[in-house]
């Protein structure tokens, strides 16, 4: 189980607003910044987003990140076929002697 | 651009010490905390842990007992080992920074008889 908690899966038709949620705790998307990664089956994942809401140069921006209080959320307007992929949120946790936190994984399937 | 390779054995015998390198190219293995990443079969990412340069680490608790991850800065490499495997361990193994998403493609490590 995993210590961040995304939804299994999201869906949408082209051009539609997807959002995928990611919840943590105080020690850490309370306290660190949360990144996301996108990954297409059989690939690396690749860093989709930074420090809550800052996108790595080549990221469209149609995708946007936001955080509040112990939860953050991805956000993917005007939704594309290639946008079609797993999506996971990352954050440091505070707790024992620190250490990296992932979210299960979101499928987002474009209908 | 950074770059980053895996290597070492895709297939490892049950209670035996899996063995990784990760080769950085293309910048100083001196930048950043270089972390190992894996990825079960289907299913999500796991944080292993980390290294800085000067030898630093920080592992994931649920793996500290079995792990031990090491720098070789003058060949800009940094390596894991994961002791007494089970098939549990069987996964994609990745390096990278998880801050910044230099990551390398990726290597399958089966753990089997």
């Amino acid at each position: 189980q995993s210590v961040l908690t995304q939804p299994p899966s999201a869906s949408g038709t082209p051009g539609q607003r997807v959002t995928i949620s990611c919840s943590g705790s105080s020690s850490n998307i309370g306290s660190n910044d949360v990144y996301w990664y996108q990954q297409v089956p059989g690939m690396a994942p690749k860093l989709l987003m930074y420090r809550n809401n800052q996108r790595p140069s080549g990221v469209p921006d149609r995708f946007s990140g936001s955080e509040s209080g112990t939860s953050a959320s991805l956000a993917i307007s005007g939704l594309r076929s290639e946008d079609e992929a797993d999506y996971y949120c990352a954050a440091w946790d505070d707790s024992m002697s620190g250490f990296w936190v992932f979210g299960g994984g979101t499928k987002v399937t474009v209908l | 651009q950074v770059q980053l390779q895996e290597s070492g054995p895709g297939l490892v015998k049950p209670s035996e010490t899996l063995s990784l390198t990760c080769t950085v190219s293309g910048g100083s293995i001196s930048s950043y905390y270089w972390s190992w990443i894996r990825q079960p079969p289907g299913k999500g990412l796991e944080w292993i842990g980390y290294i800085y340069y000067t030898g630093s680490t920080n592992y994931n608790p649920s793996l500290k007992s079995r792990l031990t991850i090491s720098v070789d800065t003058s060949k800009n490499q940094f390596s894991l080992k994961l002791s007494s495997v089970t098939a549990a361990d069987t996964a994609v193994y990745y390096c990278g920074t998880v801050t910044k998403g230099y990551w390398g493609q990726g290597t399958l490590v089966t753990v089997s008889s």
